[in-house]
């Protein structure tokens, strides 16, 4: 089966860092996605990871451990429009349907 | 910037009416998705399409329907609507690739009165 886990909610200041963890146990591996979804909108696309490390995009990074079904989204310089829901995603297998955590609302705080 | 279109955005309809929800994407991807999410909680996969004339039901059981008879057309019908349907449905697609993420529709809020 699928498990992933998210903390339901944090909470941050405006122009801080916080980072966002993901745990997940899956039958398979083929990458794990990061979505931001603000309230009452679609998700959208954050990043991917399919190696071990760090994924670097402007304010955001990811980061992968294969081997401690693991991940984090790092978020810096925290704007308010940052507050939203961040989902994190995990594809079992090549044509395999991604697997979504029950996501973490996230506020930004002045 | 993703080209995936849903209709009607809100629905308010009347318990034992059927309904049919659109998408259409026009970026050629050959995998579509239904997603339900009530507000503030996850997304759960209803049904799933890898090409034309295929389709799968997904891991939360649904009473919904779909079809996949064109690759740009993934429509999800309703024989009879009920207020336990009450719901935002959620189309995305992606490319074949693995590291292809989803792109999603603005959305349908169903409403069943």
């Amino acid at each position: 089966g699928q498990n992933i886990d998210q903390p339901t909610e944090m909470t941050a200041t405006e122009g801080a860092i916080v980072q966002i963890n993901c745990t997940y146990q899956t039958s398979g591996f083929n990458g794990l996605f990061w979505y931001q979804q603000h309230a009452g909108e679609a998700p959208t696309f954050l990043s991917y990871n399919v190696l071990d490390g760090l994924e670097e995009k402007g304010r955001f990074s990811s980061f992968l451990s294969r081997s401690k079904g693991y991940s984090y989204l790092l978020l810096k310089e925290l704007q308010m429009k940052d507050s939203a829901s961040y989902l994190c995603a995990v594809r079992p297998t090549n044509a395999g349907k991604s697997t979504f955590g029950d996501g973490t609302t996230l506020t930004v705080k002045p | 910037e993703a080209d995936i279109y849903q209709t009607p955005r809100y629905l308010v309809i009347g318990t034992g009416k059927k309904i049919t929800l659109e998408c259409s994407q026009t970026m050629g991807h050959d995998k579509m998705y239904w997603y339900q999410q009530d507000p503030g909680m996850e997304l759960h996969l209803i049904h799933y399409s890898y090409g034309v004339n295929s389709t799968e039901k997904g891991d939360l059981s649904s009473e919904s329907t779909v079809s996949r008879i064109r690759t740009e057309h993934f429509p999800l019908t309703l024989e009879s609507a009920r207020p336990s349907h009450t719901s935002q449905y959620l189309c995305a697609s992606s490319e074949g690739k693995g590291n292809s993420p989803l792109h999603f529709g603005n959305g349908t809020r169903l409403t069943v009165t």
